[in-house]
């Protein structure tokens, strides 16, 4: 079956750059996701990488290496509006729903 | 314009009651889910519905029953309540062969069950 790694809480001061780590098992791998949920909302979407590399949108970055089973979420500049949790996410099985990790709660301090 | 809907936020209910949960998505997409997630965060699918089939079904007790009467409406239906059931369920939709794996998310819908 599907599993995901990825450390409960990482901590960081503001203007900082903060690194999520993501391990995964997989029957059959698509590719890797990351969602964002701030307490009591909705997760929103916020990265995919389905080939080796780093992908960037805007202060956010995403890496992956299938060969090692590894992705991690980079942010940069770091904003007090960034305090949530980060989920990665990969394909079940039948490539039919997502699987996600057990989230990282980011807390960004002035 | 809201992407996927859910209504109610809120639902406070007793133990053994039956209660349904409703979503909508105006995305035009073909795929629907709904996901619980617990007081962890732990968020788990549960199902998905596909052009009105149903795909997977994550050992979700059968006192669950999704109902999809079309492609922009994915409901949820929960007989006999219990109390390990009260957590936050979110609705979400995606198309399939977008190349990418993103879902769109309702707002959620705190169940409370007393």
């Amino acid at each position: 079956g599907q599993s995901l790694e990825q450390p409960s809480e990482v901590t960081a001061v503001e203007g900082a750059i903060v690194q999520i780590n993501c391990t995964y098992q997989t029957s059959g791998f698509y590719g890797l996701s990351w969602y964002q949920q701030h307490d009591g909302g909705a997760p929103t979407f916020l990265s995919y990488n389905a080939l080796d590399g780093l992908e960037e949108t805007g202060r956010f970055s995403s890496f992956l290496s299938r060969s090692d089973s590894y992705g991690y979420l980079l942010l940069q500049e770091l904003q007090m509006k960034d305090s949530a949790s980060y989920f990665c996410a990969v394909r079940n099985q039948a490539g039919t729903a997502l699987i996600f990790g057990k989230g990282t709660t980011l807390s960004v301090s002035s | 314009d809201t992407a996927v809907s859910q209504t109610p936020k809120y639902l406070v209910t007793q133990m053994g009651n039956d209660k349904s949960i409703k979503c909508e998505q105006n995305l035009g997409h073909d795929t629907m889910y709904w996901y619980k997630q617990d007081s962890k965060k732990f968020l788990k699918i549960m199902f998905s519905y596909n052009n009105k089939e149903l795909i997977i079904n994550e050992t979700v007790p059968n006192r669950f029953s999704p109902k999809s009467p079309d492609k922009a409406h994915l409901n949820l239906h929960i007989n006999s309540l219990e109390l390990g059931d009260s957590a936050v369920y979110f609705c979400a939709s995606s198309q399939a062969g977008a190349g990418t794996d993103t879902q769109y998310f309702g707002p959620g819908t705190r169940l409370t069950v007393l």
